[in-house]
């Protein structure tokens, strides 16, 4: 069985770029959430995706974006990037379905905005 | 909205000391609760779990209850090991929905040899 895994592993963008992060999930899960850690925070949840759609969203802007494909792996597109989108970004596979929800969470990308 | 709460941390304790993170929640209806753990340079880990009160998660030595009267998912271990050492959160999500994870801002421990 394969974990959930995310690319790249480290970025480095400068203010105003845009920049795709990338995640696949978990073989047999259907569902991806992302999350957004602060260094020292808790991760906050950005989005989540399920049969490629988008099944609602924190708070976050609308420049914070993101797809899920028919395999179910996903993207998270970031426009206009500020210094304080600077932080670790996590992507969590899951089945919706189950009784019990559990997300399961990729290793990350370590986002630097200079 | 949903909120958690934890203990700030660091937790420094020696090798085979007990331990306790405090976790308090709050939340409409009836959520369920967890609890990861995130290494140095890793990914968040899910340690254990509970759905409804008075459950008891447990996994690898660590417990947790889901005590509803008191909204608190109070994490334990009777005996901690230096490889015990990470990052906590305590999180809950809804029961139904999108069911997104609501975390609190994490309790570092460190074991001492």
């Amino acid at each position: 069985e394969t974990g959930v895994t995310q690319s790249p592993t480290h970025l480095i963008k400068t203010r105003g770029q845009q920049v795709t992060l990338r995640c696949s999930s978990q073989s047999g899960h259907n569902t991806v959430s992302w999350y957004q850690q602060a260094l020292g925070q808790g991760p906050q949840f950005i989005f989540q995706y399920y049969r490629e759609e988008e099944n609602g969203r924190g708070n976050f802007p609308p420049r914070f974006s993101g797809l899920q494909f028919p395999n179910y792996s996903s993207e998270l597109n970031v426009n206009a990037l500020e210094l304080d989108d600077s932080a670790l970004y996590l992507c969590a596979s899951s089945f919706s379905g189950l009784a019990v929800y559990e997300q399961y969470f990729g290793p990350g990308t370590r986002l630097t905005v200079t | 909205g949903n909120s958690v709460t934890q203990m700030e941390g660091p937790v420094t304790l020696s090798e085979e000391a007990f331990l306790t993170i405090n976790c308090t929640y709050t939340a409409t209806g009836y959520p369920s609760l967890f609890w990861y753990v995130q290494y140095p340079g890793e990914g968040l880990q899910l340690l254990l779990k509970a759905t409804k009160a008075d459950d008891k998660g447990s996994n690898k030595g660590f417990e947790a209850t889901y005590r509803k009267e008191t909204t608190s998912f109070h994490l334990e271990k009777g005996s901690v090991q230096v490889s015990d050492s990470a990052v906590y959160f305590c999180a809950l999500s809804d029961q139904e929905g999108r069911r997104a994870l609501t975390f609190g801002s994490g309790t570092r421990l460190q074991v001492q040899p």
